[in-house]
């Protein structure tokens, strides 16, 4: 069965650290990969998508997320955090059956 | 156009109550799932219809049924609540099984 695991479950920074969450899956097979993210009180948003092509893809707000498919990872990164991007974030795959899966989020709180 | 929009936003039961909930998609968008979010669990699938049919479910009890109307909206029904329903649930509308569109969910507590 195809699972996804965020290693950080709570990460604190200071503004203007650089950023990186983990994002493992297991799926032998080709996967759809995507982070989404939960600002306080807000829905969740689409950060960004990997299908398929060029494995390091842009998001919105300068995040970036690179495919690395030998090590069955999808780390989110951001060279640069900013108060608002206080958060919770959530990596999420799907594989062949076309379900959905969801990490159990990393809650991200930025330090002014 | 409009955003997934669900009603109503908060909810209060007791146990052994059931509830339903509701859903509208983004116009045009066929493919309905249904999420329950807690801080203990995050969040996990409950199930998927697409087009009138159910096309995906998780691994939740019979308690938990859904259905889809032939417009795309969805209804989510919970029978005889434990306080363990007590979660944020999140529908979610997509063109394509590749990007969902979130509501802002429904609060249910269960007393």
């Amino acid at each position: 069965a195809q699972s996804v695991s965020q290693h950080n479950h709570h990460v604190i920074l200071s503004e203007a650290a650089s950023l990186e969450l983990g994002c493992n899956y297991s799926y032998g097979g080709t996967v759809n990969l995507f982070w989404y993210v939960q600002y306080p009180g807000q829905h969740l948003q689409l950060l960004l998508k990997y299908f398929s092509g060029d494995p390091l893809v842009k998001g919105i707000k300068g995040f970036e997320a690179e495919f690395i498919k030998s090590k069955f990872s999808f780390n989110l990164r951001k060279p640069s955090v900013q108060w608002s991007d206080t958060a919770e974030y959530f990596c999420a795959v799907t594989g062949g059956d076309d379900k959905i899966i969801f990490g159990k989020g990393t809650r991200l709180h930025i330090l002014p | 156009k409009a955003g997934v929009t669900q009603t109503p936003r908060y909810l209060i039961k007791t146990r052994g109550q059931q509830v339903t909930l509701s859903c509208s998609p983004i116009s045009g968008h066929r493919s309905v799932s249904w999420y329950q979010q807690t801080p203990g669990q995050g969040l996990q699938f409950l199930f998927e219809y697409f087009s009138e049919t159910q096309r995906n479910k998780g691994n939740f009890p019979g308690r938990f049924s859904g259905r889809q109307f032939s417009n795309s909206r969805s209804e989510m029904n919970v029978s005889t609540l434990e306080l363990g329903d007590s979660a944020l649930y999140l529908c979610a509308s997509s063109f394509t099984q590749e990007t969902q569109y979130f509501g802002p969910g429904t609060r249910l507590l269960v007393l």
